[in-house]
């Protein structure tokens, strides 16, 4: 069956302060994992896409990286700032003959405080 | 270029009721896919459209359908809704290329009563 964790499962940080964020999937054919964020009561934007071959994808602040021996990636995110308070989803994408299969995790809830 | 829109944002039903949501995906999107977020549950798949074709499908009840017009726009239905609906009700549009990224609408927040 198609997993993907997520940990820690909520997180409370201070502003300017690094964090890292982990995934683990069991999915498979697999085709690329990404990484949302979403604000409360918003839709989730997307951060970083990355298919097999891809190791580390950065979008400003947040750098993603992915093992596809170990099937975990990680979000990492730098000097964060009180807008960064948001859930984080890993999502993994298997590739079927009905296109592609999103396998959800259920999300990292970040808050960064004063 | 747009973004993906959903109507209405907010919905109050009572029990037993149905509810159509509408979904217009961004321009030149072909793939329309439905979602259900509740608290703890993360988001689950309801189900996919393409070109007019149910092309996925989630684990969801028989209430729970919709449709995909020729212009992909989508429309969600639940029908006898229960206090278990209630939920944000997102949509997501897929871009043709070979990543298949997903730009998510703002969701319906449905709260049935």
């Amino acid at each position: 069956k198609n997993q993907v964790e997520q940990s820690p499962q909520s997180l409370i940080i201070l502003e300017g302060k690094n964090c890292t964020l982990q995934c683990n999937y069991t999915v498979s054919p697999f085709s690329n994992l990404r990484w949302y964020k979403q604000d409360t009561g918003r839709g989730p934007v997307s951060l970083t896409i990355m298919t097999f071959s891809e190791n580390t994808k950065s979008n400003g602040r947040y750098t993603a990286t992915l093992d596809a021996d170990t099937k975990q990636s990680s979000l990492h995110i730098t000097a964060s700032q009180l807008s960064d308070s948001a859930s984080y989803i890993c999502v993994v994408s298997a590739l079927t003959g009905g296109g592609n299969k999103l396998t959800f995790g259920t999300g990292t809830q970040l808050k960064v405080e004063l | 270029k747009a973004g993906v829109t959903q109507t209405p944002r907010y919905l109050i039903k009572t029990r037993g009721q149905q509810v159509t949501l509408s979904c217009s995906p961004i321009s030149g999107h072909r793939s329309v896919s439905w979602y259900q977020q509740t608290p703890g549950q993360g988001l689950q798949f309801l189900f996919e459209y393409f070109s007019e074709t149910q092309r996925n499908k989630g684990n969801f009840p028989g209430r729970f359908s919709g449709r995909q017009f020729s212009n992909s726009r989508s429309e969600m239905n639940v029908s006898t809704l229960e206090l278990g609906d209630s939920a944000l009700y997102l949509c997501a549009s897929t871009n043709p290329g070979a990543a298949s990224e997903q730009y998510f609408g703002p969701g319906t927040r449905l709260t049935v009563t």
